[in-house]
């Protein structure tokens, strides 16, 4: 069951400009991720946000999460070449229950 | 470092093989998982298991089996491969107290021929 789904799927940006990703999730969370994946590799967790915060920062990464609205969007700032990847929310649930994925946002960025 | 291994990166195999697809944390995590990845479909839960000899079915348990006879290691069966089981799969562990944060292996790339 596909809870999280991304926006856009595909995001083309020059270097230097700021890239946004969307998420939209369905039920009540108890916080959402966002990870990373390079071509063929594994995810890479990037940041978490809970449920009673709005937003979050990590380096050039800004994360919001509106609960009425049941969505949150990450903020790539001043985005590089190396940020080039697949980028995938997760929702995390009461209790110990598995993550569930969105289908992910693709990003290039162009040098 | 936490690390999670997962022992083949690329495998082909043929159609009706038994393949096994291993993995093995570092970390002491009770949780481990098995996600299947495929263009356009996102990430979808197979099994997980929750302690050594637990399991349970994710999304789409369906043509697979796995196995937890130690708490490092969390083995993906497909007792008989077939093409549509072609994909990355990804297996992934966390602690029960902790973040919520999921530590992934690399992925294995499976190829049924």
């Amino acid at each position: 069951s596909q809870q999280g789904e991304e926006d856009p799927q595909a995001l083309s940006i020059q270097e230097g400009e700021n890239a946004t990703m969307n998420c939209s999730y369905k039920t009540s969370i108890n916080n959402l991720q966002w990870y990373r994946q390079n071509s063929g590799r594994g995810l890479v967790h990037l940041i978490l946000i809970r449920s009673n915060e709005r937003e979050k920062h990590s380096g050039r990464l800004r994360v919001t999460l509106d609960t009425s609205k049941k969505s949150s969007s990450l903020l790539i700032t001043a985005s590089r070449a190396a940020d080039t990847a697949s980028y995938f929310c997760a929702t995390d649930f009461q209790g110990n229950t598995p993550l569930v994925f969105g289908k992910g946002t693709r990003l290039s960025v162009i040098a | 470092d936490v690390k999670v291994t997962q022992s083949s990166r690329y495998l082909v195999k043929r159609t009706g093989e038994k393949v096994f697809l291993e993995c093995v944390q570092d970390m002491d995590h009770e949780n481990m998982f098995w996600y299947r990845q495929d263009p356009g479909l996102g990430l979808r839960l197979i099994y997980f298991s929750y302690d050594v000899k637990m399991k349970e079915k994710g999304d789409i348990p369906e043509g697979y089996s796995v196995s937890r006879e130690k708490k490092e290691r969390f083995s993906l069966i497909l007792e008989s491969a077939s093409t549509n089981q072609t994909s990355m799969y990804l297996c992934a562990s966390r602690p029960t107290t902790g973040t919520g944060e999921l530590f992934f292996g690399e992925g294995s790339r499976l190829t049924v021929l």
